[in-house]
């Protein structure tokens, strides 16, 4: 019973340098998102998807991309770090209407230097 | 735009005391209000409300949903120093949950 599997747990980058943060669910979840979580700020959507090949823009999407091409993956893509991009990565998903909770993975902590 | 705020941003309290959390919100096509606390970590579930005035108990801890007001309180009784954490809010609408900037709850000796 894994949940929702974020890997890795802690990055640092260079300014300029890219990356993929990984999530994977084994629940059969539709619906798979990308929140960043900075001090006073809350928790804050970046990229979401309601199913394989479908991903929408959420509050916050500039400077990552995504993509869905199984039900189970759902990776977030840093083209071009910066500094700004420093956070607390989560990936949430959900089997039920997406307005009844998420379970969540255990975050990623990032740090561009 | 959907909208959560919740109140106090802080607070500091000693052990045994009781607190209370607001939460208010705006949300379109709103299906339900969470909770959820966070150590550092991930956040974990505690509740989940989708009808006015039943209140839910988990231990020291309750939540009530006024969906008339779209209002929300989260109780702890007879606080712990490990209640210390954030506290998170989140209006769950038609196109997924929207959190408040959460309640920072700190439990002195």
């Amino acid at each position: 019973n894994a949940g929702v599997t974020q890997t890795p747990k802690f990055q640092v980058l260079k300014t300029g340098q890219s990356m993929t943060l990984q999530c994977a669910q084994d629940m059969n979840h539709e619906y798979m998102s990308w929140y960043r979580q900075d001090p006073g700020m809350g928790l804050r959507l970046i990229h979401y998807s309601v199913g394989a090949g479908i991903t929408d823009q959420g509050e916050v999407p500039n400077g990552y991309n995504v993509s869905r091409s199984t039900t189970e993956d759902f990776p977030l893509r840093l083209l071009s770090a910066a500094p700004s991009q420093t956070s607390v990565y989560f990936c949430a998903s959900s089997i039920l209407d997406r307005g009844y909770g998420y379970t969540f993975g255990s975050g990623t902590r990032l740090t561009v230097v | 735009e959907d909208k959560v705020v919740q109140s106090p941003l802080s607070l500091v309290v000693h052990e045994g005391d009781t607190v209370t959390l607001n939460c208010s919100y705006e949300v379109t096509n709103f299906r339900s209000l969470l909770w959820y606390k966070q150590e550092k970590k991930a956040p974990t579930f505690l509740f989940m409300l989708t009808s006015s005035g039943i209140e839910k108990k988990s231990g020291r801890l309750s939540s009530i949903l006024d969906k008339k007001e779209l209002f929300s309180i989260l109780n702890i009784t007879a606080t712990q120093t490990g209640d210390s954490a954030v506290y998170l809010c989140a209006g769950g609408g038609a196109d997924g949950l929207t959190f408040g900037k959460g309640t920072h709850l700190i439990i002195q000796p």
